[in-house]
């Protein structure tokens, strides 16, 4: 148990769904990452909330949509995605300001986009 | 940008042999340096890390140097357990202020009885 929860552990959908995924954290931490992790490739950053502001967004196609009510709450918002945004999506938190690379991940929603 | 590579896909050791897991990164200017391990279902956890201060770093079993002369970093696990099997990342952190990592490929570690 790491302290962040992910929520659906797997998720399948179509091309036209829109789902979220949800990710809470339970360890006080002040940011909060999203993180795909596809087959043979490196985890990628993809938004980067720190006191519940988006500080970092590389790039990710506008289908994938975040959401940080608050410090302990990220939500991945997705719609009309395509079959290779198929993956395994990491939610991690840390504290800004500790241990830079000290996250703490979840176990991850596998997604699969039919 | 900082690309961070490992050396090799997957690693096959014997139980209770040393295992040395190496990683090489770009950016001379790098930072930070952290080993993550991320066992099957599971996400990743860190495991140890190490600054461009230092060239050595030990903990539980696991002992991280850092030679930043050719920019290569090792992971070595002393009497490697079955439960040591994972996939291993290492990944390279800028002093920016936050945690923004970049990571390498990952390494599978498999350890036979």
């Amino acid at each position: 148990e790491t302290g962040v929860t992910q929520t659906p552990r797997h998720l399948v959908m179509g091309m036209t769904n829109k789902k979220s995924l949800k990710c809470e954290q339970h360890l006080g931490h002040n940011a909060m990452y999203w993180y795909k992790q596809s087959a043979k490739k490196p985890l990628e950053l993809m938004f980067v909330y720190s006191l519940e502001e988006r500080v970092e967004n590389n790039s990710v196609p506008s289908r994938f949509s975040p959401e940080c009510p608050n410090s302990s709450h990220l939500f991945l918002h997705l719609h009309t995605l395509q079959p290779e945004d198929s993956a395994l999506y990491l939610c991690a938190s840390s504290q800004v300001g500790g241990n830079t690379g000290e996250l703490f991940f979840g176990e991850g929603s596998r997604l699969t986009v039919l | 940008g900082e690309s961070v590579g490992l050396h090799l896909p997957t690693l096959s050791v014997q139980e209770g042999d040393n295992s040395i897991i190496n990683c090489a990164y770009s950016n001379s200017a790098s930072d930070y340096f952290i080993w993550y391990k991320q066992e099957s279902g599971k996400g990743p956890q860190f495991i140890i890390d190490i600054r461009s201060n230092m060239d050595k770093r030990q903990g539980q079993r696991v002992t991280v140097l850092l030679n930043k002369t050719v920019k290569h970093l090792s992971l070595q696990i002393a009497a490697t357990q079955p439960g040591d099997s994972a996939v291993y990342f290492c990944a390279v952190s800028p002093n920016s202020g936050y945690s923004t990592l970049t990571f390498g490929k990952g390494t599978m570690l498999l350890v036979s009885p």
